[in-house]
């Protein structure tokens, strides 16, 4: 069974800031990883899925790159809004982290 | 709207009751899921349908009985449920199941589980 980790477990930034949320799994044997956004009490939103043949995906200011062999992926968010303030998850073959819940401050 | 569409939004049911959560996707999509997601706790998978079969059943107490009547609806039938069963249950779907090739999941709103 896959095991996936996220850190940091909670970030809280001032408006504009770039930043870093990491995602590690154990199995490297996959297909895709994908990054979701959870605002409270609602369902996800996906953000980016890369395929395993891809090193990076990009949609807007967010930014995802995997590195399959090391078992790692960053979503890189650029230039942050308070809008940006959610949990986000990364999910490979159907399983989640914990998340990463992020508060951007105006 | 991500073309997947769960009731009821919200729920709450007695242990002695039986109720039925309901997930219906537009999206043409093969396989369809249940996750469970309390508080502090990761989603956990429970369930996968794949072409209306069940291939994943993630060690889930049999009050909790899924349906996949067609490749467009899923079911989640409860019965004598216990107070920590209380979450958000979510519906997904994707092409094929997750984990193929250009496989993308998408959720539905949840519904809010209470058992009281």
């Amino acid at each position: 069974k896959q095991e996936v980790t996220q850190i940091p477990a909670a970030l809280s930034v001032p408006e504009g800031e770039n930043l870093v949320l990491n995602c590690s799994f154990t199995d490297s044997a996959i297909y895709n990883l994908q990054w979701f956004r959870q605002d409270p009490g609602k369902g996800l939103t996906s953000l980016l899925l890369i395929q395993s043949s891809q090193r990076e995906q990009t949609s807007g200011r967010l930014n995802a790159s995997l590195d399959k062999s090391s078992g790692r992926s960053t979503l890189y968010i650029a230039a942050s809004q308070p809008g940006d303030s959610a949990t986000y998850l990364c999910a490979v073959m159907g399983y989640f982290g914990s998340g990463t819940k992020l508060n951007v401050k105006p | 709207e991500t073309g997947v569409t769960q009731t009821p939004r919200h729920l709450v049911m007695g242990m002695t009751n039986k109720k039925s959560l309901k997930c219906e996707q537009h999206l043409g999509h093969n396989a369809m899921y249940w996750y469970k997601q309390s508080a502090k706790k990761p989603l956990e998978l429970m369930f996968v349908y794949s072409l209306e079969e069940r291939v994943e059943n993630n060690s889930v107490p049999s009050r909790f009985s899924p349906e996949c009547p067609n490749s467009s609806h899923l079911f989640l039938h409860l019965h004598t449920l216990q107070p920590e069963d209380s979450a958000l249950y979510l519906c997904a779907s994707s092409q094929d199941r997750v984990g193929g090739r250009g496989t993308e999941a998408f959720f539905g709103q949840g519904t809010r589980l209470t058992v009281v």
